[in-house]
């Protein structure tokens, strides 16, 4: 089963409103990365988010990580139309490349 | 630098059928992972390879087999193709540093079998 959990699944807002999307996890992390991914094409990393920090910001993008919750928010600011796609946490819990994937949020942004 | 590619980009085979499916990495990313992502199971890994060795596999069954080259570009296989196995495969180079990944995912290739 998937390590995450996300929500919500789907999230539509008009452009220049903000959008959060919520994971969750079960178990201890090393690290939680936020990955986009377009219509069914590959993934893009976002931001990686260290288990010792709390906070993390790139550009509109915002994460946070509160791990006595096992939770992380994605907060992108100001939202364009091109912002429109699916977006995926993913934890490194035995370190190395094994990620496990969140059930993604599908982000709509209207112009 | 140019980034991860995968070949092909779509396939259609038939059940029973083999497949193989290639990856090279970005210059100098020694480890290639690979993803299998449907719309019921999501995104799972399969396993992933350094340095031409085996370092972690998923819960996929044997019909699934990967190798890895010198030059660090990786080939999985799939073997007796069934209905389930149509999905987006997705392939992924890293470059580890400082005990933390940051993977770049190549395009994907799409099978489709009928």
């Amino acid at each position: 089963s998937q390590q995450g959990e996300e929500d919500p699944q789907a999230l539509s807002i008009q452009e220049g409103e903000n959008a959060t999307m919520n994971c969750s996890y079960k178990t201890s992390i090393n690290n939680l990365q936020w990955y986009r991914q377009n219509s069914g094409r590959g993934l893009v990393h976002l931001i990686l988010i260290r288990s010792n920090e709390r906070e993390k910001h790139s550009g509109r993008l915002r994460v946070t990580l509160d791990t006595s919750k096992k939770s992380s928010s994605l907060l992108i600011t100001a939202s364009r139309a091109a912002d429109t796609a699916s977006y995926f946490c993913a934890t490194d819990v035995q370190g190395g490349s094994r990620l496990t994937f969140g059930e993604g949020t599908q982000l709509t942004v209207n112009p | 630098k140019a980034g991860v590619t995968q070949t092909p980009r779509y396939l259609i085979k038939t059940r029973g059928q083999q497949v193989t499916l290639s990856c090279s990495p970005i210059s100098g990313h020694r480890s290639v992972s690979w993803y299998q992502q449907t719309p019921g199971q999501g995104l799972q890994f399969l396993f992933e390879y350094f340095s031409e060795t085996q370092r972690n596999k998923g819960n996929f069954p044997g019909r699934f087999s990967g190798r890895q080259f010198s030059n660090s570009r990786s080939e999985m296989n799939v073997s007796t193709l069934e209905l389930g196995d149509s999905a987006l495969y997705l392939c992924a180079s890293s470059l580890e540093q400082g005990g933390w990944v940051t993977q770049y995912f190549g395009p994907g290739t799409r099978l489709l079998v009928l």
